[in-house]
């Protein structure tokens, strides 16, 4: 069956440092969408991706759709303690979202 | 506009009870989904579900899992004689299609076996 790998599992950065977790999916992707979680919390939608080559920004926050919509990106810029939590991407396949295992963000102040 | 709506947000069972799972999605969705989280993992689908239909069931396990969306009330995961293994956070979404759609996630139900 389809499967989303994500990496890294963590990450710790120093404030201000930039963050990039990569995900690649088995089969081509329909979209592919990112969730943050806190700790403690449930995931919140972040943003969704859909066309090939696509990239997307949220203020510090730049989302990127592989041209073979296989794989993605997500890249924070000088990172923040509130950026602490954990991102999922999560593949579109036929009925539900394929969640990827989550990259841990650990930011030090 | 409450989201979605998971309740209790914390229950406890002895092994060999059930343990019951409310969902009440957003409001104007009709597709719920239910996925399993262990501790420091990613999120397992479990079940989709519409109205008084399972449309994807193939994360369930094949015992004592089962999942319903009533025509009239919320979306419920049954775990009859819960076993230790199935401590875990239950999280339920809703959205307003399939995939293509981003979810609207639940808090979660934080089930600890004893």
């Amino acid at each position: 069956g389809q499967q989303v790998m994500q990496i890294p599992q963590y990450q710790h950065v120093q404030e201000g440092e930039d963050f990039t977790t990569y995900c690649n999916s088995s089969t081509t992707l329909s979209n592919i969408q990112w969730y943050k979680q806190r700790p403690g919390g449930h995931p919140v939608f972040l943003i969704q991706l859909v066309k090939s080559g696509e990239v997307k920004k949220q203020k510090r926050l730049t989302f990127q759709f592989g041209e073979a919509k296989k794989n993605s990106s997500l890249h924070i810029t000088a990172t923040q303690t509130t950026d602490v939590g954990t991102y999922f991407c999560a593949g579109g396949g036929y009925n539900k979202l394929i969640f990827g295992a989550g990259t841990r963000l650990a930011v030090h102040p | 506009n409450a989201g979605v709506m998971q309740n209790p947000r914390h229950l406890v069972r002895r092994r060999g009870q059930e343990a019951r799972l409310r969902c009440s999605p957003m409001k104007g969705h009709s597709h719920v989904y239910w996925y399993r989280q262990l501790p420091e993992e990613g999120l397992k689908f479990m079940v989709y579900l519409q109205k008084e239909n399972i449309i994807d069931e193939s994360g369930m396990p094949k015992e004592r899992f089962s999942a319903e969306f009533p025509k009239e009330g919320p979306s419920i995961l049954r775990i009859q004689q819960v076993v230790r293994g199935d401590s875990a956070a239950y999280f339920c979404a809703s959205s307003q299609g399939s995939d293509l759609y981003g979810y609207t996630f639940g808090s979660g139900t934080r089930l600890t076996v004893v």
